[in-house]
């Protein structure tokens, strides 16, 4: 039973390129969190979705950010025409339809890196 | 904010003694967890308290809540080098759920 795969685990992307990272939840999960972690920094919150509906993206900024969750196939989060500012480390954590009862299984990141 | 803020932000101790870190709150949860995060690695699920509940154990963990004070306690005892990592508390209110930033604990062997 794997647990949460995000990929990919490094991203080198130029200034304006656009930077996908997918991240497949745990099998049986319906639930997926995106968060965003700067360097000696905490996890900050940008969106929760579940399958085919996004929950909650307060988190999330308004330009150049996207989310989904399809029916079939990862969740995706979707940077366009990115910046250095962007540059972070993004974590996905999913959990079972239940919630969080027995805690949130997070993936191990992908380090995107802006030049 | 619902989001959990630690304290110390970062700990320095010797191997073998206790590391206490607390994390306070400021709105209602149904749960609080807490993680750890070595270096550049991805966050590891150690502990969940629910809100009904006020002290947990797991190992050489220990973990309170008091939800009169809006606050939980993480205490690791005897501490190991193998211990340094950052720590962080997370508040969950139907299934949303958000960090700290954390605490950096260094265990000197």
């Amino acid at each position: 039973n794997a647990g949460v795969m995000q990929n990919p685990r490094h991203l080198v992307r130029r200034r304006g390129q656009e930077a996908r990272l997918r991240c497949s939840p745990m099998k049986g999960h319906s639930h997926v969190y995106w968060y965003r972690q700067l360097p000696e920094e905490g996890l900050k919150f940008m969106v929760y979705l579940q399958k085919e509906n996004i929950i909650d993206e307060s988190g999330m900024p308004k330009e150049r950010f996207s989310a989904e969750f399809p029916k079939e196939g990862p969740s995706i989060l979707r940077i366009q025409q990115v910046v250095r500012g962007d540059s972070a480390a993004y974590f996905c954590a999913s959990s079972p339809p239940s919630g969080g009862s027995y805690g949130y299984t997070f993936g191990s990141g992908t380090r995107l890196t802006v030049v | 904010s619902q989001q959990g803020e630690e304290d110390p932000q970062a700990l320095s101790i010797q191997e073998g003694e206790n590391a206490t870190m607390n994390c306070s709150y400021k709105t209602s949860i149904n749960n609080l967890q807490w993680y750890r995060q070595n270096s550049g690695r991805g966050l590891v699920h150690l502990i969940l308290i629910r809100s009904n509940e006020r002290e947990k154990h797991s190992g050489r963990l220990r973990v309170t809540l008091d939800t009169s004070k809006k606050s939980s306690s993480l205490l690791i005892t005897a501490s190991r080098a193998a211990d340094t990592a950052s720590y962080f508390c997370a508040t969950a209110l139907n299934n949303d759920m958000r960090f700290g930033a954390g605490t950096r604990l260094t265990v000197k062997p």
